[in-house]
C-alpha cells in the first residue's frame, strides 16, 4: 500500500537552531514530493516540492528539503528556526499515475524563544 | 484576491440533516479536490474533478455527492449527516496536464469545520 510516514508527532527546537522534520514514503515509481504547513485554524500552505533534478529543493520562508531516493526520504530542513515557524507540517506524495496527494500524519513543530 | 475560497467556514447541524459546502477558485486551475481532515489532523482525499469530470472517488459513502457546475467551482453535498462526518473539509485546486501548464502542487482553501450533533 502507498503510504507516507512522519515518525515524529512533535519536534521541539530553540529559536535560532537548525530544524529537521522527517518524512519517508512507500510509493512505487518516482513520485512527486511536497511539504505543506498548516497554521491553527487555517488551510494548508504549499512550502516546496520535488519533481525532478537537484535533490536539494528550496521553498518558502527559508525552508528546504532533501530528496534521498535510496532512503525514500524527503526531510524538511531550515538552518535557523523562528518562533513563527511553529505550526503543523505535512509531507505529501503524489504518485505519477494519479492527481491525488497522499499525506503523512503531520508533525507539530514547536520553536521556543 | 486570487485564492481558493470555501463557504461556510463553520457549519453546525444535527444528525440526519442535509448540507452543502461550496468551493470556488479563481486561479484558472482545471482540477479541483475535496479532502477530509479528521480530529487527529489526518488528511485524506475524497474526490477530484478535472474540468467538471469526476476523476477520483476514494471509497466515500454515497451520502457524499460532489457537484462541479464549471471548472472554477466544486461543491460538496452531504445527505443524512452522521456524527462521524464531523471534520474539517478542505477544497483544493491545481493545474492538470490537459491545461498544458502542469503545476503539480495543489492550493488549499481555508477549510470548513463541520460539526454534527
Amino acid at each position: 500500500a502507498q503510504s507516507v510516514a512522519q515518525p515524529e508527532d512533535q519536534v521541539n527546537v530553540a529559536e535560532g537552531n537548525p530544524l529537521t522534520v522527517k518524512c519517508t514514503y512507500s510509493v512505487s515509481g518516482n513520485p512527486y514530493l511536497f511539504w505543506y504547513v498548516q497554521y491553527p485554524n487555517r488551510g494548508l500552505q504549499f512550502l516546496l516540492k520535488y519533481i525532478t533534478g537537484d535533490n536539494l529543493v528550496k521553498g518558502s520562508y527559508g525552508f528546504e528539503a532533501e530528496f534521498n531516493k535510496s532512503q525514500t526520504s524527503f526531510h524538511l530542513k531550515k538552518p535557523s528556526a523562528l518562533v513563527s515557524d511553529s505550526a503543523l507540517y505535512f509531507c505529501a506524495v503524489r504518485p505519477h499515475n494519479t492527481d491525488k496527494l497522499i499525506f503523512g500524519t503531520g508533525t507539530r513543530l514547536q520553536v521556543f524563544p | 484576491d486570487t485564492a481558493v475560497s470555501q463557504t461556510p467556514k463553520y457549519l453546525v447541524t444535527q444528525m440526519g440533516n442535509d448540507k452543502s459546502i461550496k468551493c470556488e477558485q479563481n486561479l484558472g486551475h482545471d482540477t479541483m479536490y475535496w479532502y477530509k481532515q479528521d480530529s487527529k489532523k489526518f488528511l485524506k482525499i475524497m474526490f477530484s474533478y478535472n474540468n467538471k469530470e469526476l476523476i477520483i472517488n476514494e471509497t466515500v459513502p454515497n451520502r457524499f455527492s460532489p457537484k462541479s457546475p464549471d471548472k472554477a467551482h466544486l461543491n460538496l453535498h452531504i445527505n443524512s449527516l452522521e456524527l462521524g462526518d464531523s471534520a474539517v473539509y478542505f477544497c483544493a485546486s491545481s493545474l492538470g496536464p490537459a491545461s498544458g501548464r502542469v503545476s503539480y502542487e495543489q492550493y488549499f482553501g481555508p477549510g470548513t469545520r463541520l460539526t454534527v450533533t
